[in-house]
């Protein structure tokens, strides 16, 4: 199974900054990489697809980079909605898996 | 579109459980449907998919043998069967959709899945 290893697991921020998620595989996966955003009781949100699209509707501020092993989320001004749990997916072969999680919260 | 999940369940030890998820506002057929679950506190973990086009399945090995994922095309519902139940699978089991370029646009709610004697 292939692992995906997220930094940092926790980050504080305030509303404003600029705010970088890394996500690591440990064999490549080409561009086969989604970013979700998860709330407390909520289902998780899909916000990039395919390492660097932006699912339709999701704000301009969130993207994606990366290929291969080595894959980045940014929120270029946080906004108060943004604190939330973030995770990174592939999706090259079976099983999918997930990175263990980065919770955004307030600095 | 959307998925709908059915309800809360309480099962004891060794039970079997079995979660449905109705799609509707999109062809059935020409999509994915992805079990996943959360354990408390803890991360999404992918237990499998059925192709509702080709009723063809894919679970994650670690389920192997204790998950069965089904469909019924005339109502638009995929099922998810997990047996041996043990306090281990307590969880909420998610629905998500998948196929067409996309990855995770659709979500089920959510299903919470109690194990306790």
């Amino acid at each position: 199974d292939i692992q995906m290893t997220q930094s940092p697991s926790t980050l504080p921020a305030s509303v404003g900054d600029r705010v970088t998620i890394t996500c690591r595989a440990n064999q490549t996966i080409s561009i086969w990489l989604a970013w979700y955003q998860q709330k407390p009781g909520k289902a998780p949100k899909v916000l990039i697809h395919k390492a660097s699209r932006l699912e339709s509707g999701v704000p301009s501020r969130f993207s994606g980079s990366g290929s291969g092993t080595e894959f980045t989320l940014t929120i270029s001004r946080l906004q108060s909605d943004d604190f939330a749990t973030y995770y990174c997916q592939h999706y090259d072969n079976y099983p999918w898996t997930f990175g263990q999680g980065t919770k955004v919260e307030i600095k | 579109v959307q998925l709908v999940q059915s309800g809360a369940e309480v099962k004891k030890p060794g039970a079997s459980v079995r979660v449905s998820c109705e799609a509707s506002g999109y062809t059935f057929t020409s999509y994915s449907i992805n079990w996943l679950r959360q354990a408390p506190g803890q991360g999404l973990e992918w237990m499998g998919k059925v192709h509702a086009g080709g009723d063809t399945t894919t679970y994650a090995q670690i389920f192997q043998g204790r998950v069965t994922m089904t469909m019924d095309t005339s109502t638009s519902t995929v099922y998810l069967d997990l047996s041996s139940l043990r306090s281990e699978d307590t969880a909420v089991y998610y629905c998500m959709r998948s196929g067409g370029g996309h990855i995770g646009d659709v979500w089920g709610q959510g299903t919470t899945v109690t194990v306790s004697s």
